[in-house]
């Protein structure tokens, strides 16, 4: 089945270091792929999201392309700060016409630390 | 403010007794979801909707109830709720599905002993 894998944490960086999660995926056909956000004690939030291979989400900084021939997602961003720690989930959606359309997949969470 | 709003935020309770989670959503949408949060599995659907009274199960259901009699509420039922449902809880809501991305609520802590 689908299926996402992301790069274990704990991450911890430093102020304006630049910031890359890894994520690939496993999916057949071509689904949405999404990057969201868990501030402490919060809900999910959407980070950024991309639905065709080349696309390129972005938000607040961050962005991620998606690749198809490597099934990959990478969340980068260029400079860091204390507000972006936070726990990052990268999740994908099978394509409507796939079944599912209910389900978002997400790989288990890398929690990122920024120190000031 | 467009939201997903979920009650109790915390809720101890015990083995056996039934509960229920509440979730409403003011956005209009027709799907929506309950997802468990568990430390080191990340988060697995439990069920969810497509339209009122048009539910499926997720790839944990077990030990759970759903209904869907109103376009935003989705409810959530433990009708004899165990110390493996010990989790954090979240309702999701989404205007045409998941590949489209879901709207998240603040989550219920639920603790079973």
């Amino acid at each position: 089945g689908d299926s996402v894998t992301q790069m274990e944490g704990p991450v911890t960086l430093s102020e304006e270091a630049f910031l890359t999660i890894n994520c690939t995926y496993t999916a057949t056909g071509y689904p949405s792929l999404f990057w969201y956000v868990q501030y402490p004690g919060e809900g999910l939030q959407l980070l950024l999201k991309a639905t065709k291979a080349d696309d390129k989400g972005s938000n607040k900084g961050f962005e991620a392309t998606y690749r198809k021939e490597t099934t990959s997602f990478h969340l980068e961003k260029g400079s860091v700060q204390v507000s972006d720690s936070a726990v990052y989930f990268c999740a994908l959606s099978s394509p409507l016409w796939g079944g599912s359309q209910g389900n978002l997949i997400f790989g288990k969470g890398t929690k990122l630390s920024v120190k000031p | 403010e467009a939201q997903v709003t979920q009650n109790p935020r915390y809720l101890i309770t015990v083995t056996g007794k039934k509960l229920t989670v509440t979730c409403s959503q003011n956005m209009n949408h027709e799907y929506m979801s309950w997802y468990r949060q568990d430390p080191g599995l990340g988060l697995r659907q439990i069920y969810y909707s497509m339209n009122v009274e048009v539910t499926d199960k997720g790839d944990v259901p077990e030990g759970y109830k759903v209904s869907r009699k109103e376009k935003r509420n989705f409810p959530l039922i433990l009708e004899s709720p165990s110390p493996n449902q010990t989790s954090l809880y979240f309702c999701a809501s989404s205007e045409q599905g998941a590949p489209y991305g879901y709207t998240f609520g603040s989550g219920t802590r639920l603790t079973v002993v």
